[in-house]
């Protein structure tokens, strides 16, 4: 079946420096959409960004994502992290009919 | 337009109860997600609905955990019994279904089990 796959389980940066948070997926599928969700403390996940199209950078919010099918990535990244961008981070697949989700990486930043 | 709703908020049991926990989706979705999350094992999914037919029960947890879709607006998940190593943060969420849509979350219910 589909499977998402996340590296980190945390990154730790600190605030300016650039973010890049991996994301990389199985899936039998052609045409995958491809998803980031973000969690802050005490909140539920919520949509940032999403994807359909190969090599077409997404973004949303300051972080953008591009979907390369001939490695099967979909990273997110930030060209300087904020304190605010703490929060925990699931890259997310739908190729056949239903949602499969990362076991996420929380990103902490600090000053 | 309302989102996914979610109760109780929070839910403290003692080991053996049996404890239920509700979910409305948003109106008009037809999947519905329940999931629980834990810090080290991040979104674990338990049960998925679409247009109320039982499309995957998460089979690590067929035995104590029960999820229902009585009708397109209104669903529970049943605990029965608790055990402590089920405490954690039980998510319902909905979509309308199909490859590019985005799936809302509820707020959540802590369940703690002493």
């Amino acid at each position: 079946g589909d499977s998402v796959t996340q590296t980190e389980g945390l990154v730790t940066l600190t605030e300016g420096l650039p973010v890049m948070l991996n994301c990389t997926y199985q899936t039998i599928y052609s045409n995958p959409f491809l998803f980031w969700y973000v969690q802050h403390l005490n909140e539920s996940p919520r949509l940032l960004l999403k994807s359909f199209t190969d090599n077409k950078r997404t973004e949303h919010q300051g972080f953008h994502a591009t979907l390369h099918k001939s490695s099967s990535s979909f990273h997110l990244q930030k060209s300087s992290a904020q304190l605010s961008d703490s929060a925990l981070y699931y890259c997310a697949l739908t190729g056949g009919y239903k949602v499969v989700f990362g076991s996420g990486t929380r990103l902490l930043v600090s000053p | 337009d309302a989102g996914v709703t979610q109760t109780p908020r929070h839910e403290v049991a003692e080991k053996g109860q049996t404890i239920i926990l509700k979910c409305e989706p948003v109106s008009g979705h037809n999947d519905l997600f329940w999931y629980r999350q834990t810090k080290i094992q991040g979104l674990e999914l338990l049960s998925y609905f679409r247009s109320k037919s039982l499309m995957e029960d998460g089979g690590a947890f067929k035995d104590r955990f029960k999820a229902e879709m009585l009708n397109s607006s209104f669903s529970t998940l049943k605990i029965q019994p608790t055990e402590p190593k089920d405490s954690a943060v039980y998510l319902c969420a909905s979509s309308l279904g199909g490859a590019d849509t985005e799936v809302f979350f509820g707020k959540g219910t802590r369940l703690t089990v002493v």
